[in-house]
């Protein structure tokens, strides 16, 4: 089936660490992608978006993402992390066939410790 | 800056009861979002709105209906609720223009007794 995986559920860091979250879809044709962050006892909100021109996006709070077309990629990156970016984190994809829906990953989960 | 409020952050309700989940946006968003999230599931489409009285099955309709009589409001109706619809209910809004990013309301955590 047609798909937004996450592979990393849960990651676990020191403060400064860098990081790297893994997104993979499967859709064929133009995607649009999202990265999105729950803080604990918040809402969603938006960290960044791609929809065309430089693959590589820079976000809110130092967070970017690098779209590979050729790996059907969307890797979400910070080079230090901080215990404030304790949350959970999920990928979406605005699939081809349909633009009014977003697929979302199952999430993953960091935990920064100081 | 939009704002999507849902009605409750808790709720607790008993199997076999119709339960009402409400959603207002303040933005004039043409389109308005239902999702359960669960652990390790991530966010799950249940009903989307893109104009009043307009609604689409998302990917995980049954035992869900909703209703859109206002632009400003969209709801989620569990018609007979069960114990596998307790869950963090989320809504959405969000523009006609699908590269607008969808914005979400904090959530509803729903526990069917």
């Amino acid at each position: 089936a047609q798909s937004v995986s996450q592979h990393n559920h849960h990651v676990i860091l020191s403060e400064a660490a860098s990081l790297e979250l893994g997104c993979n879809y499967s859709y064929g044709g133009t995607v649009n992608l999202f990265w999105y962050v729950q803080y604990p006892g918040q809402h969603l909100q938006l960290l960044l978006k791609y929809f065309s021109g430089d693959p590589l996006v820079k976000g809110i709070k130092g967070f970017e993402a690098e779209f590979i077309k050729s790996k059907f990629s969307f890797n979400l990156r910070k080079p230090s992390v901080q215990w404030s970016d304790t949350a959970e984190y999920f990928c979406a994809v605005i699939p081809p066939y349909n633009t009014d829906k977003l697929i979302f990953g199952t999430g993953t989960r960091l935990q920064v410790f100081p | 800056d939009v704002k999507v409020t849902q009605s409750s952050r808790y709720l607790v309700k008993r199997t076999g009861e119709k339960v009402f989940l409400e959603c207002v946006q303040d933005m004039d968003h043409e389109n308005m979002f239902w999702y359960r999230q669960d652990p390790g599931l991530g966010l799950r489409l249940i009903y989307f709105s893109y104009d009043v009285k307009m609604k689409e099955k998302g990917d995980i309709p049954e035992g869900y209906s909703v209703s859109r009589e206002k632009k400003e409001r969209f709801s989620l109706i569990l018609e007979s609720a069960s114990t596998n619809q307790t869950s963090m209910y989320l809504c959405a809004s969000r523009s006609g223009n699908s590269n607008q990013p969808q914005h979400f309301g904090d959530g509803t955590r729903l526990s069917i007794l």
